[in-house]
């Protein structure tokens, strides 16, 4: 199963909203992940962070690796209707070959 | 550059065929995962192969699913005798070597009915 505990499960906001969301696990990663999914395809890489404490930014989309390397956050900032989707965190354990994913969290944008 | 292919992109097979479904992975990624995601929830790991060598199966969840690669570059996911809690979308994702960012393909969606 799981091991990653992906929070809200679920956000309703209005465009130009900011957004976020978040990723906690009681394991250590050494790798977090931020994907995207859409309807009918498969997950898109948005952001790869690699050190404990690392804030990465992609456009309106910010990340950080959290300071225990047992959390992680994903904000978007000014949100637009195509920003709707599903989004998944995941994580790399240390000696691991896969990634553990998070159970998503589902943006819905009302214009 | 071309991305992760995978097909069928839909398959619907009755209870007890066997079905086997082809990922593509992006050109030069030596490593290569499957998952599956039941509805409403994330991707669970099933295999991983580096080049052409299965490093990790520990996913699998039945001696009913068996997947190759054995030329390191295309791999096949098979499952024998499926049954209805096969139903899941089953995803491909390759990966540089040196990296832990992984590409996803678009899915093939499997219904056992």
């Amino acid at each position: 199963g799981q091991q990653l505990n992906q929070s809200p499960q679920s956000m309703f906001i209005q465009e130009g909203e900011d957004v976020s969301m978040n990723c906690t696990s009681s394991s250590i990663f050494n790798t977090w992940l931020w994907y995207k999914q859409d309807p009918g395809e498969g997950p898109v890489l948005l952001i790869a962070l690699y050190k404990a404490g690392e804030l990465t930014s992609n456009g309106r989309l910010t990340a950080q690796f959290g300071i225990t390397r047992k959390d992680s956050f994903l904000n978007i900032s000014a949100s637009i209707p195509s920003d709707v989707g599903i989004y998944f965190c995941a994580g790399q354990l240390q000696g691991g070959n896969d990634m553990r994913f998070g159970a998503g969290t589902r943006l819905t944008v009302k214009p | 550059g071309a991305g992760v292919s995978q097909s069928p992109r839909y398959k619907v097979a009755k209870r007890g065929q066997d079905v086997a479904l082809r990922c593509d992975p992006i050109s030069g990624h030596v490593s290569l995962f499957w998952y599956q995601q039941a509805l409403g929830q994330g991707p669970e790991f099933l295999t991983y192969f580096q080049n052409e060598a299965q490093l990790d199966k520990s996913g699998l969840p039945s001696d009913r699913f068996f997947a190759e690669r054995p030329e390191g570059s295309v791999s096949t996911l098979k499952i024998q005798r499926t049954q209805q809690e096969d139903s899941a979308v089953y995803l491909c994702a390759s990966r540089a070597a040196g990296t832990y960012e992984q590409y996803f393909g678009p899915g093939t969606r499997l219904t056992v009915t």
